[in-house]
């Protein structure tokens, strides 16, 4: 199975800092058809997760642009510049390239 | 709009089985995917499976193999997951997520909290 990294664990921000998450995986995400299907999703406390990011760099519709993702291959980050009180809770990376899909263990995004 | 509407918390004994649902409504039940993902308390996220309400199709998690079969009901809208010989490990909080073409999870449940104990 495709193990994806995250880091930090956890990520203690001031309202307003910028914060970067990392999602390594252990083997490309890149698929046959070209595309890389790794996502960003954020689980608030007591919902479900939401969908921030897919394919990579794709902003999920009503997503405000302080929600960045890139990389390629194997090596994906998150940015988050001017966090905001609703941007905090669980962030999880997921891959859809490879079979069974797998997410990364999460970074919490909390405050300092 | 899109809503998935999961049925309510479940306690059940080990070793039963345990049928939950998510009834989908505010889009073509039999054109998108709809995948199972498990959330163990204070865990991440597992992917079970997904099933094809259109025609039934179904792929699965190997590790879920056994544990996991996913119907659809295309007349109520409603997809279900039946997890069966419970133990402890299958105690957790289940989605229901509806795969857009794209290829995300655009929607979910609620999630039902399948609790395992005698």
């Amino acid at each position: 199975d495709v193990v994806l990294t995250q880091t930090p664990v956890a990520q203690p921000v001031t309202l307003g800092d910028q914060a970067s998450i990392s999602c390594r995986s252990s083997q490309s995400l890149v698929h046959s058809n070209g595309n890389t299907y790794l996502e960003w999703y954020l689980q608030k406390p007591g919902q479900s997760p939401q969908l921030l990011i897919y394919k990579v760099s794709n902003r999920f519709s009503g997503v405000p642009d302080r929600f960045i993702g890139s990389g390629s291959g194997s090596d994906f980050t998150l940015k988050i510049s001017r966090v905001e009180p609703e941007d905090l809770g669980v962030y999880y990376c997921f891959q859809a390239t490879h079979d069974p899909y797998t997410f990364g263990a999460g970074t919490k995004l909390e405050l300092k | 709009q899109v809503q998935l509407q999961q049925s309510g918390a479940e306690l059940v004994k080990p070793g039963s089985s345990v049928k939950i649902s998510c009834k989908a409504s505010g889009y073509t039940f039999t054109s998108y995917d709809m995948h199972w993902i498990k959330q163990q308390p204070g865990n991440g996220l597992e992917w079970i499976g997904w099933i094809y309400p259109g025609n039934g199709n179904t792929k699965y998690n190997q590790k879920f193999n056994g544990k996991a079969t996913l119907t659809a009901d295309k007349s109520s809208s409603t997809a279900y997951m039946q997890l069966s010989s419970l133990t402890s490990e299958d105690s957790a909080v289940y989605f229901c997520a509806r795969w857009y073409y794209g290829g995300f999870f655009d929607y979910w449940g609620q999630g039902v909290m399948v609790t395992v104990s005698s």
